[in-house]
């Protein structure tokens, strides 16, 4: 089993819908969570960081943390083709670095 | 300002030979990080430099796979002699030091095809 599971996709939604993105994962451990995009053929950028549970907002963009069910989210409001990309959720220990752990990435496309 | 660079972007070679990657992170950033993603499978970490300490190599995946950041600059990835799973696409990251916040700045990686 890996230790964090995203739905590889691809989610095709329409300009200006909802998008709700999520993983969840096995390691009771976890402290910290974020949210990477990456666009084809680059690296992956931050977009949301968030520590232990609760929601952080930046935006469109909403983090949402519930440890209790090992499960985060992200949504993107009034999204915008040019959200069109691959999304990876990544955690880490609290005393680990930034070693993180990915999940695969689940790919959105925005269409016009 | 310049962000994070890796070159080749793309290299081909056969089974056995050598391959050498290299990354340069951001100005000033002691974190330096190895990442890499195989086909069909998630972003793995490799190892982290504190300046030109290797901080954790636990990643590692055995001991074809030298690391090396003399000077506590650029890093070098050398896989010798390389086999068809090493193929991938290898991230490099940076970030300063105690900044421990996930935000890791990645390059663009440096896809390596073994035939």
């Amino acid at each position: 089993q890996k230790e964090v599971e995203q739905d590889p996709g691809p989610l095709s939604v329409p300009e200006g819908a909802i998008v709700s993105l999520n993983c969840t994962y096995s390691n009771s451990a976890f402290q910290y969570f974020m949210w990477y995009r990456q666009y084809s053929r680059k690296g992956p950028e931050l977009l949301m960081y968030t520590y232990s549970s609760g929601n952080k907002e930046d935006g469109r963009f909403t983090a949402q943390v519930d440890k209790s069910s090992k499960y985060i989210s992200l949504f993107i409001r009034d999204s915008q083709p040019s959200d069109s990309a691959t999304y990876l959720c990544a955690m880490r220990l609290n005393n680990a670095g930034n070693m993180l752990t990915f999940g695969g990435g689940t790919r959105l496309m925005v269409k016009p | 300002e310049a962000g994070v660079t890796q070159f080749p972007s793309h290299s081909v070679i056969e089974k056995g030979q050598t391959v050498t990657l290299r990354c340069d992170p951001i100005s000033g950033h002691d974190n330096l990080y190895w990442y890499r993603r195989v086909m069909g499978k998630e972003i793995k970490f490799l190892l982290h430099f504190v300046k030109e300490s290797k901080q954790d190599e636990s990643g590692m995946p055995n001991n074809r796979f030298l690391a090396e950041r003399t000077g506590g600059t650029y890093s070098t990835l050398k896989v010798q002699p390389a086999e068809l799973e090493d193929s991938g696409v290898y991230f490099c990251a940076s970030s300063q030091a105690g900044r421990n916040t996930g935000e890791l700045f990645f390059g663009e990686g440096s896809r390596l095809t073994v035939l």
